[in-house]
C-alpha cells in the first residue's frame, strides 16, 4: 500500500540554525500539507500546498517557514532560524482531492529537537 | 474552526465492541464528519468519514444521528492495536482540506 515517507525521523539542531524536513508524498497525490504537534499538545495545521503554491497557511507559518516541491517527488519544509519553541513532531500529509471529502494520508513524522 | 466534543478517555476490553461518541451541534449542511486516529508515536491515520448515512469500512463503522448533531465511531471488536487517540473532525469546504484536530478520545484496550 502506498505511503507517505519522511526523513529524517529525528533531527537535532542548535537554535538559530536552518533545518529542512523532507517528505515524499504518495505518488499520484496533488495536495500536500504540513502539520506539527508539540509534545502533549494537539496536532496543528501549518500549511497546504497545491499546484506549486501555498493554498492556505496558519498563523504559525510565519516568515521563518517555507515549503517547496523541488522535484516531482519531494515536498520540503524549511525553517530558516530555529527557535526552542519549534521543537515538535512535524507531519507531512498528502491527498488526491481537496475539499470536504478528501482523505489525508500522514507520514510517520520527523521529531525536531532545538537545543 | 468547526467544533466537536469528545470524551477525554474511554476504556474497553479486547474483543469487545467500542462506541466512541462525538458531538457536533454546530455542524452545517455541507460538513463531512471525519474520524482519524493516532497510535502512539505515529502520525494520524484516516479511519472513516461520512455525510448523512451510516458508513462501514474494513476498519470501523460510522453511525450518524438523524439531525447530524452527533456521531459514533464503532469498532466492532477492539484489539490491542486499536489503542490510540481518536479524533472526530468536521471538514468545511472553505478550509480547503485543512484539518482541525482537537484533543480527541484516548482509547485504552485491556487484554
Amino acid at each position: 500500500e502506498p505511503e507517505v515517507t519522511q526523513t529524517p525521523s529525528h533531527q537535532v539542531t542548535q537554535m538559530g540554525q536552518e533545518v529542512i524536513l523532507r517528505c515524499v508524498p504518495i505518488s499520484n497525490h496533488l495536495y500536500f500539507y504540513w502539520y506539527r504537534q508539540i509534545l502533549g499538545q494537539k496536532v496543528e495545521f501549518l500549511v497546504s500546498f497545491y499546484n506549486n503554491e501555498i493554498s492556505e497557511k496558519s498563523e504559525i507559518f510565519d516568515d521563518q517557514f517555507s515549503v517547496e516541491r523541488p522535484d516531482g517527488s519531494n515536498f520540503t519544509l524549511k525553517i530558516r532560524s530555529t527557535k526552542l519553541e519549534d521543537s515538535a513532531m512535524y507531519f507531512c500529509a498528502s491527498s488526491d482531492l481537496v475539499g470536504w471529502t478528501d482523505t489525508q494520508y500522514f507520514g510517520p513524522g520527523t521529531r525536531l529537537t532545538v537545543l | 474552526d468547526a467544533k466537536t466534543t469528545q470524551p477525554n478517555s474511554m476504556e474497553s476490553n479486547e474483543e469487545e465492541p467500542v462506541h466512541l461518541p462525538c458531538n457536533h451541534s454546530t455542524i452545517s449542511g455541507t460538513d463531512y464528519i471525519h474520524w482519524y486516529r493516532q497510535l502512539p508515536s505515529q502520525g494520524p491515520e484516516y479511519v472513516i468519514h461520512g455525510l448523512t448515512s451510516n458508513v462501514n469500512n474494513r476498519m470501523a463503522s460510522l453511525a450518524i444521528a438523524e439531525d447530524r448533531k452527533s456521531s459514533t465511531l464503532i469498532l466492532h471488536r477492539a484489539t490491542l492495536r486499536d489503542a490510540a487517540v481518536y479524533y472526530c473532525i468536521l471538514s468545511r469546504g472553505s478550509t480547503l482540506g485543512r484539518l482541525y484536530f482537537g484533543r480527541g478520545t484516548q482509547l485504552t484496550v485491556w487484554p
